[in-house]
């Protein structure tokens, strides 16, 4: 079955530190896989989105997302947060026209 | 922008109630879909639309959901006897392609709480 695995649910760091948010996904089929953002009280926004090509993509607001197939995994990264970064964050596949969301990682950047 | 827009925001009714969650999608769209996230949970698949027919649905998806595009711009999502465990935010989304490829734009939602 179709899944996506998001490993951390609550993140917390501190503003210029690193960020790496992991994801897995299970899918037999040719992925497409995105990273949404939610900012407190906002609707869904897609961040970045791998379809093919360079597995390296790069995304809005300093986001970047590697596709390694081997495996498995679409790890979302930014190299210095802003405490403008808090927000939920989910990985998802494309699966057939539906998208299979992770549960989302809770990121809280401290000022 | 052209932007995905949910009515209400948030609507509160009563077990047993029926409810209508309304959606406008992005104007040159031609494919809909509905999904919900319940408290603390991941957001999950309702179901898709296109050509005024279900083209698939999950087994959230039961006899007392059903979705309807009423008119040329307006796509509802509809619960017809309200049970507690239906609260949660429901999005609404559009795309211009179907597929793998395609990339879902999303609505802010609606909350739905159930008493």
């Amino acid at each position: 079955a179709q899944s996506v695995s998001q490993h951390n649910h609550h993140v917390i760091l501190s503003e210029a530190a690193s960020l790496e948010l992991g994801c897995n996904y299970s899918y037999g089929g040719t992925v497409n896989l995105f990273w949404y953002v939610q900012y407190p009280g906002q609707h869904l926004q897609l961040l970045l989105k791998y379809f093919s090509g360079d597995p390296l993509v790069k995304g809005i607001k300093g986001f970047e997302a590697e596709f390694i197939k081997s495996k498995f995994s679409f790890n979302l990264r930014k190299p210095s947060v802003q405490w403008s970064d808090t927000a939920e964050y989910f990985c998802a596949v494309n699966a057939d026209d539906k998208i299979i969301f992770g549960k989302g990682t809770r990121l809280h950047i401290l000022p | 922008e052209p932007e995905v827009t949910q009515t209400p925001s948030h609507q509160v009714t009563q077990m047993g109630q029926e409810v209508i969650l309304r959606c406008v999608p992005i104007s040159n769209h031609l494919y809909f879909y509905w999904y919900r996230q319940i408290l603390g949970q991941k957001v999950e698949f309702l179901v898709s639309f296109y050509n005024n027919e279900i083209s698939e649905k999950s087994e959230i998806f039961d006899d007392q959901f059903s979705v309807e595009r009423p008119d040329g711009s307006n796509f509802t999502l509809k619960i017809r006897s309200t049970k507690l465990e239906d609260s949660a935010m429901y999005f609404c989304a559009s795309s211009a392609s179907s597929g793998s490829y395609n990339e879902q734009f999303f609505g802010p939602g609606t909350r739905l709480t159930v008493l």
